[in-house]
């Protein structure tokens, strides 16, 4: 079956702008994940869903951060008036519930901030 | 302090060698512990989880030393597709059952 899908897979834009990161999880998966990671790095948590539900924000870096799953399925991750330092590769995962603690990453969105 | 912390590497080892990695975690109450794999450009990949009796799945083998805080990964008769970076994932007890904690990575090369 399908994977967990994130568009665009590669996002360039210039300081200031506002982008918009959009995650797909696999059909059925409650919860839902979004993580930063640089290079040479692992994943960093920034936030998570149960459903439509933000559990967890305490990882995002600033209020420029934010994201939603209005549905309980799509999400988007959004960050405002970006900056340089929010270059990055935004993951998104999921999995089928909270409680199980396998997750299933998506390929990715290269963000490069000019 | 990191909350988890890896050796880098990279670690070059031949065709058919047996090499470990090693990871330490800083939260003392971590529930859950795992193995993530991520090839390079690609998404990482649960490899497997760590269980406190120790696991095996394969030529991998998992070991978790709760009182030293200190997990390790030992991969027997390593193949050219072992090469890979091998993240080491903690669950922080935040009451949140899967917020993951990722170490930076361990890079094996596996050569003939």
């Amino acid at each position: 079956g399908a994977g967990v899908s994130q568009s665009p897979r590669y996002k360039v834009t210039k300081r200031g702008q506002d982008v918009a990161l959009r995650c797909d999880p696999i059909s059925g998966h409650v919860s839902l994940y979004w993580y930063r990671q640089a290079l040479g790095q692992g994943p960093e948590f920034l936030t998570y869903f149960n459903y439509e539900a933000q559990q967890d924000k305490s990882g995002l870096p600033n209020d420029r951060f934010s994201a939603e799953r209005p549905e309980g399925s799509i999400s988007t991750l959004t960050i405002q008036r970006t900056e340089q330092r929010d270059s990055a590769m935004y993951r998104c995962a999921s999995s089928s519930t909270e409680a199980q603690e396998t997750q299933y990453f998506g390929p990715g969105t290269r963000l490069l901030v000019l | 302090r990191k909350e988890v912390e890896q050796d880098p590497g990279p670690f070059n080892v031949p065709e058919g060698a047996t090499v470990a990695f090693n990871c330490t975690y800083s939260n003392s109450a971590s529930q859950s512990f795992f193995w993530y794999r991520q090839d390079c450009r690609k998404e990482p990949k649960l490899l497997m989880s760590v269980y406190s009796s120790g696991n095996e799945d394969g030529r991998f083998t998992a070991q978790l030393n709760r009182a030293s805080q200190y997990i390790s990964l030992l991969i027997r008769d390593s193949k050219l597709s072992d090469s890979a970076t091998y993240l080491c994932v903690v669950n922080a007890d935040t009451g949140t059952a899967s917020k993951l904690t990722f170490g930076t990575g361990t890079r094996l090369q596996v050569t003939l």
